[in-house]
């Protein structure tokens, strides 16, 4: 059963262009959630998704920041205009809505250097 | 809040020392607590996890951690170190099905 997997593995922009992340969670995983650490820092949470609907998006640091999971599969995370202080790796996880635990698992992160 | 402290940001052991890597939280309530390591390149990979019952949790590649409700702690022990044991190490804590609040992690040096 293939993991979560992210694209791209890393990106390097110019402050005030767009990019967009990608995250395919395990297939099946009603849940699916984005983090981000920026360099020196702990991960932090973003936002949850169940299927298509946004269940928390408390973390989400300002409105140049856009996630989308349409279908409930796979899930966007657009930065428009991109900030130096966006720089991070930012990780996808999915976990089912069932079981003990919900444990997360995560996918290798996207490395985002913005110039 | 939650918030979660991990107060060695590194360690370096022996190879076939133990380990024990610190973590406390603070929670109103019984929290899930997680260990995750992070190799080079990896995604975060789950250690082990508490969230009733017996307070010594057993998890893979001989990690074990222990709850501690009296010290809000759950730190994570091995007793022999291996050279590829050497990565970043993460505590968590979670309401069921919410998001994951993490320490600052751990990194991890072993010398031969």
């Amino acid at each position: 059963e293939a993991g979560v997997t992210q694209f791209p593995s890393h990106s390097v922009i110019e402050k005030g262009q767009t990019v967009t992340l990608r995250c395919d969670p395990i297939s099946g995983h009603d849940n699916l959630y984005w983090y981000r650490r920026v360099m020196g820092k702990e991960i932090k949470f973003l936002l949850h998704f169940v299927k298509e609907s946004k269940q928390d998006e408390s973390g989400m640091p300002n409105n140049r920041f856009l996630a989308e999971r349409t279908g409930g599969t796979y899930s966007t995370l657009k930065v428009q205009p991109a900030e130096l202080e966006d720089s991070g790796v930012y990780f996808c996880a999915s976990s089912t809505i069932e079981g003990v635990g919900n444990e997360q698992f995560f996918g290798p992160g996207t490395r985002l250097t913005v110039l | 809040a939650q918030s979660v402290t991990q107060p060695d940001i590194h360690i370096t052991v022996s190879e076939g020392a133990s380990l024990e890597l610190r973590c406390n939280y603070s929670y109103g309530a019984t929290p899930y607590l997680f260990w995750y390591v992070q190799s080079p390149g990896q995604g975060l990979q789950l250690l082990l996890k508490y969230f009733s019952g017996d307070t010594l949790v057993q998890g893979i590649k001989g990690f074990e951690a222990e709850f501690k409700r009296s010290q809000s702690s759950f730190n994570l022990r091995k007793p022999s170190v291996h050279w590829s044991d050497a990565a970043e190490y993460f505590c968590a804590v979670s309401r069921r099905g919410n998001k994951l609040v993490f320490g600052a992690g751990t990194i991890l040096r072993v010398k031969s």
